[in-house]
């Protein structure tokens, strides 16, 4: 079965520091990979997506995630937050063989002023 | 612009009662999604469908149901309430195919007192 772990619950971070958040997933076949954000309030929206080709993917507003098959991670990064990125952060996978959709633990982050 | 509606944002319900969540989608997508999302857990995933009348357990369907007798519409049923299904519940809908994303709803907290 497909899983996905996210290493951290919560961060806390000052204006302008970069960010990574880590994301490993089990499973044994080709994948497709999210990253979705939930600011407070809102809905989940998409962030990034990796589904074939470069494996280092560009977002919306200013993140980037790397997909490394060997190490079945895809970690989130943005170099310098702010504070509007004050949400939970969603890695999620989607297997080839199927239409399953599957989420990690989510990550919330919060970005002092 | 791709709308999944959830008939309610806020319901109050009582142990025993029959409840039913309903998510409507404008995108003609054939997969639609039932997650519960519970702080730490991240969303898990309950039922999904990928074509009218045809569905999948997810991770979590013990005590729950679900009917998807047009496209459009997708809806969870709890047969009989209990306190720990109070959650967040959140529909989704996707297209088929390799790389699509999935689209979400705005959420229903169900409280079951």
């Amino acid at each position: 079965a497909q899983s996905v772990s996210q290493h951290n619950h919560h961060v806390i971070l000052s204006e302008a520091a970069s960010l990574e958040l880590g994301c490993n997933y089990s499973y044994g076949g080709t994948v497709n990979l999210f990253w979705y954000v939930q600011y407070p309030g809102q809905h989940l929206q998409l962030l990034l997506k990796y589904f074939s080709g470069d494996p280092l993917v560009k977002g919306i507003k200013g993140f980037e995630a790397e997909f490394i098959k060997s190490k079945f991670s895809f970690n989130l990064r943005k170099p310098s937050v702010q504070w509007s990125d004050t949400a939970e952060y969603f890695c999620a996978v989607i297997g080839a063989a199927g239409n399953k959709l599957t989420f990690g633990g989510g990550t919330r982050v919060l970005v002092k002023p | 612009d791709v709308k999944v509606t959830q008939s309610s944002r806020y319901l109050v319900k009582r142990t025993g009662e029959k409840v039913f969540l309903e998510c409507v989608q404008d995108m003609d997508h054939e997969n639609m999604f039932w997650y519960r999302q519970d702080p730490g857990l991240g969303l898990r995933l309950i039922y999904f469908s990928y074509d009218v009348k045809m569905k999948e357990k997810g991770d979590i369907p013990e005590g729950y149901s679900v009917s998807r007798e047009k496209k459009e519409r997708f809806s969870l049923i709890l047969e009989s309430a209990s306190t720990n299904q109070t959650s967040m519940y959140l529909c989704a809908s996707s297209r088929t195919g390799w790389g699509t994303e999935a689209f979400f709803g705005q959420g229903t907290r169900l409280t079951v007192v």
